[in-house]
């Protein structure tokens, strides 16, 4: 496991664009896929996407027309831009390191999509 | 896209007793499927991989079983901390899908 820690504004207006970044301690970006999952509050697990360090990406269906995950592997960070956000954006996103499975996960960071 | 679906949904067990929670997909996965538990107000945390891997770290009274599209989770002597939500997790094809959760009450 390897300690990932996201940031980013927590309030984000309706219809505009939310941004997140997750910053990875130590070892390399190479191996593995980096991924973004979110948890609407009360509910469940929602896979967004994932990136390799190449830039490949893999993303979900259901929000692909919105979402673009890119990274940095100089900085050992990538991010998330979520665009025209609703109320049903709303949820804690984590980011999380992929090998198939996720074994090490951020702490996760709320983001409440309000005016 | 694959749906998972864990039953029960919630269930209320007391202390040493086994719990046995199932997933099931909508279509063969092989042995691509992987639990992770989550606590209140913490991210989840893989506790079995590849449908009965253990991992390092993890207590022997977890254990998982199954292939294809029946698994099973099994949480043997329940302790009083393995209260949480329990999902299991597909990565056979795109997208990734999770099951709803099993949220474990310690009566």
């Amino acid at each position: 496991q390897v300690p990932l820690q996201e940031s980013g504004p927590g309030l984000v207006k309706p219809s505009g664009t939310l941004s997140l970044t997750c910053s990875v301690s130590g070892g390399s970006m190479n191996d593995f896929a980096w991924s973004w999952i979110r948890q609407p509050p009360g509910k469940g697990l929602e896979w967004i996407g994932y990136i390799y360090h190449t830039g490949s990406t893999n993303y979900n269906p259901s929000l692909k027309s919105r979402v673009t995950i890119s990274i940095d592997t100089s900085k050992n960070q990538f991010s998330l831009n979520l665009a025209s956000v609703t109320a049903a954006d709303t949820a804690v996103y984590f980011c999380a390191r992929m090998y198939n499975f996720f074994d090490s996960w951020g702490q996760g960071s709320l983001v409440t999509v309000s005016s | 896209e694959i749906v998972l679906t864990q039953s029960p949904d919630f269930q209320s067990v007391t202390p040493k007793e086994k719990v046995t929670i199932t997933c099931r997909a909508s279509q063969n996965i092989g042995s691509s499927l992987h639990w992770y538990q989550q606590k209140p107000d913490q991210s989840p945390n893989l506790i079995i991989r590849y449908a009965s891997q253990s991992l390092s770290g993890v207590p022997s009274r977890f254990s998982g079983s199954g292939s294809g599209t029946d698994f099973t989770l099994t949480i043997n002597s329940l302790e009083a901390e393995d209260a949480a939500t329990y999902y299991c997790h597909q990565s056979t094809s795109s997208p990734h899908t999770f099951g709803q959760g099993t949220k474990l009450e310690i009566k």
